[in-house]
């Protein structure tokens, strides 16, 4: 268990399908981030939410990318008409102790086919 | 563009060798730079080092920064297999709330 908890672990969609994930925090945080990993990178930062609002998108977040945080809690993430491309593991995060050292959660790994 | 470069990209040895483990940055006024391991899901925090020279140690791994060079190193001593795992470097770019990644170095411990 890691503080943060994703749903779903995983997801396999056709191409041209909406997906959408869910990340739930355990404690609250002010702070909630989404970041996307494809096989032999890092994570790269998608977005982030201070609170309700979301304050920096990622160039890699195109207009099929919506993120939400309605409350201030949970965070979901929608991808409208997948393409192959968008295969990846989606990482959501909060902060531990000081602003970076974030907790991650499992993630939810997409596979368009 | 920030950017951090990680070698080597894939290392093996056997149980009870010592690594070593390289990150070099570049980024717009250097706040600090964090280490985290990842087995097989959620990257999980190793370190934060934001002042040069200064080693932080945790068991058998430590690491220190070097701000006029450039580069950060992960030492881990006396592996074991439960070391095996990709080490991810990552820096926050300066007045940017984002974490920029390196693309890991995968370790792997033969027993």
């Amino acid at each position: 268990d890691t503080g943060v908890s994703q749903n779903p672990r995983h997801k396999i969609t056709k191409r041209g399908q909406n997906v959408t994930f869910r990340c739930d925090p355990i404690s609250e945080h002010n702070r909630l981030y989404w970041y996307r990993q494809t096989l032999g990178q890092g994570p790269e930062f998608l977005t982030y939410f201070q609170n309700e609002a979301q304050l920096e998108k990622s160039r890699l977040l195109s207009d099929r990318f919506s993120a939400e945080r309605p409350k201030g809690s949970f965070s979901t993430l929608e991808i409208q008409r997948t393409e192959q491309g968008d295969s990846a593991m989606y990482l959501c995060a909060t902060p531990r102790d000081s602003l970076y050292s974030y907790t991650f959660g499992s993630g939810t790994r997409l596979t368009v086919v | 563009e920030d950017k951090v470069v990680q070698s080597p990209l894939s290392l093996v040895v056997h149980e009870g060798d010592t690594v070593t483990l390289n990150c070099s940055y570049e980024v717009t006024n250097f706040r600090s730079l964090l280490w985290y391991k990842q087995e097989k899901k959620a990257p999980t925090f190793l370190f934060m080092l934001t002042s040069s020279g200064i080693e932080k140690k945790s068991g058998r791994l430590s690491s220190i920064l070097d701000k006029k060079e450039l580069f950060s190193i992960l030492n881990i001593t006396a592996t074991q297999t439960g070391d095996s795992a990709v080490y991810l470097c990552a820096v926050p770019p300066f007045g940017n709330e984002k974490l920029t990644f390196g693309t890991g170095t995968r370790l792997t411990i033969i027993p």
